[in-house]
C-alpha cells in the first residue's frame, strides 16, 4: 500500500540554524500538507500545496517557514532561523480531492 | 471558523467491549468531511474512518463505527469489540482546506 514518507525520523538542531524537512507524498496525490504537533498538544494546520503554490497557510507559518516541491515527488519544508519554540514533530500529508489526507509517520524536531 | 471539540480526554474499556468517544464540531460550509484519527504512541497519524457530510449513511470501517448527526454537528466513533491494539489517543478531525482538529481522547484497553 502507497504511503507518505519523511526523511529525517529525528533533527537536532541548534537555535538559528536552517532545517529542511523533506517528504515524498503518495505518488498520485494533488493536494499537499505540513502540519506540527507540540508534544502534549493537538495538531496544527500550518500550509497546504496545490498546483506548484501554496493554497492556504495558517498564522504560524511565517516568513521564516517555506515549502517547495522541488521535483516530481519531493515536497520540502524549510525553517529558516530555528527558534526554541519550534521544536514540535512535524507532519507531512497528501491527499486526492476528498478521500482524507494520509500523514507521514513525522519529523522529530528538536531546537537546542 | 472551524472548531472542533472533543469533550473526553481520557476514555477506558475492558477488552472486547465498546466505547463510544464524543466529537462536536462547527463550521459554516454545508460540504465538508469529517474524520478520525488513531495516534499510538508511536505518534504517527492513522486514518480510521471518514463521513461526507451529504451523506446520510454513518460510515462503517470493520470495528469502527460513527454516529454522524449532522444537524447538531456531532460525530461520535464507536470501537467495538476494543482490543489492545487500540488504544492510542484519537483524534476528530474536520476538513474543509485543511484539517481542523480536537485535542483529542486518550482510549486505555484493560486487558
Amino acid at each position: 500500500e502507497p504511503e507518505v514518507t519523511q526523511t529525517p525520523s529525528h533533527q537536532v538542531t541548534q537555535m538559528g540554524q536552517e532545517v529542511i524537512l523533506r517528504c515524498v507524498p503518495i505518488s498520485n496525490h494533488l493536494y499537499f500538507y505540513w502540519y506540527r504537533q507540540i508534544l502534549g498538544q493537538k495538531v496544527e494546520f500550518l500550509v497546504s500545496f496545490y498546483n506548484n503554490e501554496i493554497s492556504e497557510k495558517s498564522e504560524i507559518f511565517d516568513d521564516q517557514f517555506s515549502v517547495e516541491r522541488p521535483d516530481g515527488s519531493n515536497f520540502t519544508l524549510k525553517i529558516r532561523s530555528t527558534k526554541l519554540e519550534d521544536s514540535a514533530m512535524y507532519f507531512c500529508a497528501s491527499s486526492y480531492p476528498d478521500l482524507g489526507q494520509y500523514f507521514g509517520p513525522g519529523t522529530r524536531l528538536t531546537v537546542t | 471558523a472551524q472548531t472542533v471539540t472533543q469533550s473526553q480526554p481520557e476514555m477506558s474499556v475492558q477488552e472486547a467491549e465498546t466505547v463510544t468517544l464524543s466529537c462536536t464540531y462547527d463550521t459554516s460550509e454545508s460540504d465538508y468531511y469529517l474524520f478520525w484519527y488513531k495516534q499510538p504512541p508511536s505518534r504517527q497519524m492513522i486514518l480510521v474512518i471518514r463521513q461526507e457530510a451529504y451523506k446520510q449513511q454513518n460510515a462503517t470501517e470493520n470495528r469502527f463505527s460513527v454516529n454522524f448527526q449532522k444537524a447538531a454537528k456531532s460525530f461520535s466513533l464507536k470501537i467495538s469489540d476494543s482490543q489492545l491494539g487500540d488504544a492510542a489517543m484519537y483524534f476528530c478531525a474536520l476538513n474543509d482546506y485543511k484539517l481542523s482538529f480536537g485535542a483529542g481522547t486518550t482510549v486505555t484497553v484493560r486487558a
